[in-house]
């Protein structure tokens, strides 16, 4: 069964360091989004994406990061400097169409810690 | 903004028991979607059951259902028969966009 994948699995990095979370959605689904959830709270979207563009992001989503379809498997996010509240766990997830009904399939998630 | 509240943090079900797990919303929408998504330990959340909110009658999937009261503004879900495998946190979720709005969850535990 086609899955979400995503890497790495755990990433350590420096406060100030920029890092990039990948994932490889479902081969044959059009909408792409990513998600945050910060240790002991609610899971949070940060950003959806489809044909190339960011279609909707939420006020966590701010300058700081960016999204990314580099080629034909992959969607990246992007901090470009991270802060101590960056640390997180952050799931891909996508979707055969966008709004409604369409069942988001998540990604195990990667856990970022910024030190 | 939409919030949605699950007001329980844990709930614990006896094997082959029944257990509900309740979950309100706030919306000024009248057309949107509800679900359920379960995240077994250190595995992906997967979709348990959806609901669309013009639809009268409640969601049903296998031994899980659904009790949407849209005026009460409030989705459980009922586990039936609960199984070792249905351990795990469940997540209420409310779509009207593209987003999905999470509760805070509702940890699962069920005795052998």
């Amino acid at each position: 069964e086609p899955e979400v994948t995503q890497t790495p699995s755990h990433q350590v990095t420096q406060m100030g360091q920029e890092v990039i979370l990948r994932c490889v959605p479902i081969s044959n689904h059009l909408y792409f989004y990513w998600y945050r959830q910060i240790l002991g709270q609610k899971v949070e979207f940060l950003v959806s994406f489809y044909n190339n563009e960011i279609s909707e992001k939420s006020e966590i989503f701010d300058d700081q990061f960016s999204v990314e379809r580099p080629d034909g498997s992959n969607f990246t996010l992007k901090i470009r400097s991270t802060k101590l509240e960056d640390s997180a766990m952050y799931f891909c997830a996508s979707s055969e169409g966008g709004v409604g009904y369409n069942e988001q399939f998540f990604g195990p998630g990667t856990r970022l810690t910024v030190l | 903004a939409q919030t949605v509240t699950q007001s329980q943090p844990e709930m614990s079900v006896q094997e082959a028991e029944t257990v509900t797990l309740s979950c309100t919303y706030d919306t000024s929408e009248s057309d949107y979607y509800l679900f359920w998504y379960k995240q077994p330990p250190s595995r992906q959340m997967i979709l348990v059951i959806r609901q669309e909110a013009y639809k009268q009658q409640n969601a049903t999937e296998n031994r899980f259902s659904v009790n949407f009261q849209k005026a009460a503004k409030s989705f459980s879900l009922k586990i039936s028969d609960s199984q070792l495998g249905d351990a795990a946190m469940y997540f209420c979720a409310y779509r009207n966009d593209y987003k999905l709005s999470f509760g805070a969850g509702t940890t699962v535990t069920v005795r052998a």
